[in-house]
């Protein structure tokens, strides 16, 4: 079965360019997380699908951040224009209602603004 | 104030040895515990659930103190395999129909050595 996957795994911009980043989930998997980790810090929480629906999306930054996941799928988050501190490992991670706690992240996509 | 705080490390043992991990989170609100593992430059995957009457997976005994807020990871006879980031890894609900985000420690590097 395959896990969560997420592309680009790395990705270098300029400074005002913008990038998307997308995950595919687990198959079937209704709740999708987005989640950041600056470096040197604690991997932080961004937001929070449940199918189509943002159920959370308390942990974003500001409006240059837009995440979307038509029909429940896979999920896309977009950075526009990005900014230095934009920098960091992007995880998204999947879980099923009813099946436990776990929730399963992909490798991450590593992105570096220059 | 850090929402979940882990003492950073690093911890450096020898194969064989017993390390222990702490971890306090301040959200008394708090549900569900876990440890999560996290090698280098990978994604992070569930190591364990965290319950107050103790839980144990053979090597690896998790134990938390909801009175004092505190959460902690023991592992035994220490494996060279071992050697990774241990995330202490908290959330504000207990399941139902979403588990919701996940509010990460910092984590704690372990490094095994022969």
């Amino acid at each position: 079965e395959a896990g969560v996957t997420q592309f680009p795994s790395h990705s270098v911009i300029e400074k005002g360019q913008t990038v998307t980043l997308r995950c595919d989930p687990i198959s079937g998997h209704d709740n999708l997380y987005w989640y950041r980790r600056v470096m040197g810090k604690e991997i932080k929480f961004l937001l929070h699908f449940v199918k189509e629906s943002k159920q959370d999306e308390s942990g974003m930054p500001n409006n240059r951040f837009l995440a979307e996941r038509t029909g429940g799928t896979y999920s896309t988050l977009k950075v526009q224009p990005a900014e230095l501190e934009d920098s960091g490992v992007y995880f998204c991670a999947s879980s099923q209602v009813g099946q436990g706690p776990e929730a399963f992240f992909g490798q991450g996509t590593r992105l570096t603004v220059v | 104030r850090k929402e979940v705080e882990q003492d950073p490390g690093p911890f450096n043992v020898p194969e064989g040895a017993t390390v222990a991990f702490n971890c306090t989170y301040s959200n008394s609100a708090s549900q569900s515990f876990f440890w999560y593992r996290q090698d280098c430059r990978k994604e992070p995957k569930l190591l364990m659930s965290v319950y107050s009457s103790g839980n144990e997976d053979g090597r690896f005994t998790a134990q938390l103190n909801r009175a004092s807020q505190y959460i902690s990871l023991l592992i035994r006879d220490s494996k060279l395999s071992d050697s990774a980031t241990y995330l202490c890894v908290v959330n504000m609900r207990a399941g139902g129909t979403s588990y919701g985000k996940l509010t990460f420690g910092q984590g704690t590097i372990l490094t095994v050595h022969p």
